[in-house]
């Protein structure tokens, strides 16, 4: 059974303050790491999907790493907003492309 | 809007029963992919099709199935229901060869 984990499992951080969060992935057979956006009551919103090693993808304020030697990504949140308050997830896929799993998430609550 | 919808937006049915949920992809996106989410679980990967056929299998009992048809759309069936398979269900199109997943507003099935 594959394993992915995120952490923190839930940040709490002021208006204006970077974040950044961690997905950790089998090292083994990667095809694909996605990364959402979750808000509460509405659908999962993809952020980012990376598939090369050294990878750095960008959207606004919000970026991501990845290192699928060592089996991580990061996501990073530069002066963070209130409408930044989100779950944040990350799901790995294999290349054999049976294997499509999601980490449980990171809940980020910005205060204003 | 993601252009992805999905039918009905709330199901309640009884235990042993049988339902379809539909899923109408973006325009031109070639891909299904099928979702779960109960209250005790995170988001698990039920099936993908591509383009009418199975590409990928993930959690799917046995008492579901899905299927795409010619002009797309896809349905997942789910039969013997139990009180555990209430759960929210999204489906997702992607197309080209962004890997992107543009998520519909889901379906709630309730199980009594």
């Amino acid at each position: 059974i594959l394993n992915v984990e995120q952490s923190p499992q839930s940040l709490h951080v002021q208006e204006g303050d970077s974040t950044n969060f961690t997905c950790s992935f089998p090292s083994s057979n990667f095809y694909a790491l996605h990364w959402y956006r979750w808000e509460t009551a509405k659908s999962p919103e993809a952020l980012f999907v990376m598939t090369l090693n050294g990878d750095e993808k960008k959207k606004g304020r919000i970026s991501a790493t990845l290192n699928t030697k060592e089996g991580y990504s990061y996501l990073y949140i530069k002066g963070s907003q209130p409408e930044d308050s989100a779950t944040y997830l990350c799901a790995f896929r294999d290349n054999y492309g049976q294997n499509f799993v999601f980490g449980p998430g990171t809940r980020l609550s910005v205060l204003p | 809007d993601s252009g992805v919808t999905q039918t009905p937006k709330h199901l309640i049915t009884a235990t042993g029963q049988r339902v379809t949920l539909r899923c109408s992809p973006r325009s031109g996106d070639l891909s299904v992919y099928w979702y779960q989410q109960s209250l005790d679980q995170g988001l698990q990967f039920l099936i993908q099709y591509y383009n009418g056929e199975e590409r990928a299998k993930g959690n799917i009992l046995e008492r579901f199935s899905a299927q795409q048809f010619p002009d797309l759309h896809s349905e997942l069936n789910l039969s013997s229901l139990e009180l555990g398979d209430s759960a929210l269900y999204f489906c997702a199109s992607e197309g080209g060869d962004s890997y992107e997943q543009y998520f519909g507003p889901g379906t709630r099935l309730t199980v009594t």
